[in-house]
């Protein structure tokens, strides 16, 4: 099993800031990681994937970066709409999710 | 476009079955050479995945409930479906169905059973 662990779990922060998650692996993925964005009540709508590219929609002030074991996501100026909780997700061998950060207001 | 959508019952008494499936449409379930899957969320927690299959009808299941879990595929129906026997109240959850590519880039919205 792959594990996947994300830091912080909770970051508070405010409009405007540069904000950057971690997600480390238990072991080599390459760059099969995923990335993505969940809201109360809603699903988990993909960010990015392998590692850094942004799937089609998603605004460009977020970034991925990373591969073998260390992974990041950046939010370069934090927007109202972007406060939720973010999952990475490897895809090396089988998936598995990090345990999430949640992006809360300062 | 391609949506999908769960569909089953809310609850389920402990030690019976959960029956779930997820109806795909706009879109093949037999092309492009994705898998189809289940993600599950309890409460106020982070996401795990139950388990997947391909259109040729293989799966891979989590280690975790691999004892207890089906997952099949219908492409006549356009759907595929989850089973889940032996429920605690540890499988409490909001269900999805999810469409991979090794991301997930398509979800249902969700589907809440709980065991009780």
């Amino acid at each position: 099993d792959i594990q996947m662990t994300q830091s912080p779990s909770t970051l508070s922060a405010s409009v405007g800031d540069r904000v950057t998650i971690t997600c480390r692996a238990s072991q080599s993925i390459s760059r099969w990681l995923a990335w993505y964005q969940q809201k109360p009540g809603k699903a988990p709508n993909l960010l990015i994937y392998k590692a850094s590219t942004l799937e089609s929609g998603v605004p460009s002030r977020f970034s991925g970066s990373g591969s073998g074991t260390e992974f990041t996501l950046t939010i370069s100026s934090l927007q109202p709409d972007d406060f939720a909780t973010y999952y990475c997700q490897q895809y090396n061998i089988y998936l598995t999710f990090g345990g999430g950060t949640k992006v809360e207001i300062k | 476009q391609v949506q999908l959508q769960e569909s089953g019952p809310g609850l389920v008494k402990p030690s019976q079955t959960l029956s779930l499936t997820c109806t795909v449409s706009g879109g093949s379930i037999s092309g492009g050479g994705y898998y189809w899957s289940w993600v599950r969320q309890p409460a106020g927690r982070g996401l795990e995945c139950i388990g997947r299959v391909d259109t040729s009808g293989n799966t891979n299941y989590n280690p975790s409930l691999a004892s207890r879990l089906t997952i099949s595929l219908d492409t006549s129906k356009s759907q595929f479906s989850l089973r889940l026997t032996s429920v605690t109240a540890a499988d409490t959850a909001v269900y999805y169905c999810a469409r991979v590519r090794g991301y997930f880039d398509l979800w249902g919205r969700g589907t809440l059973v709980t065991v009780s």
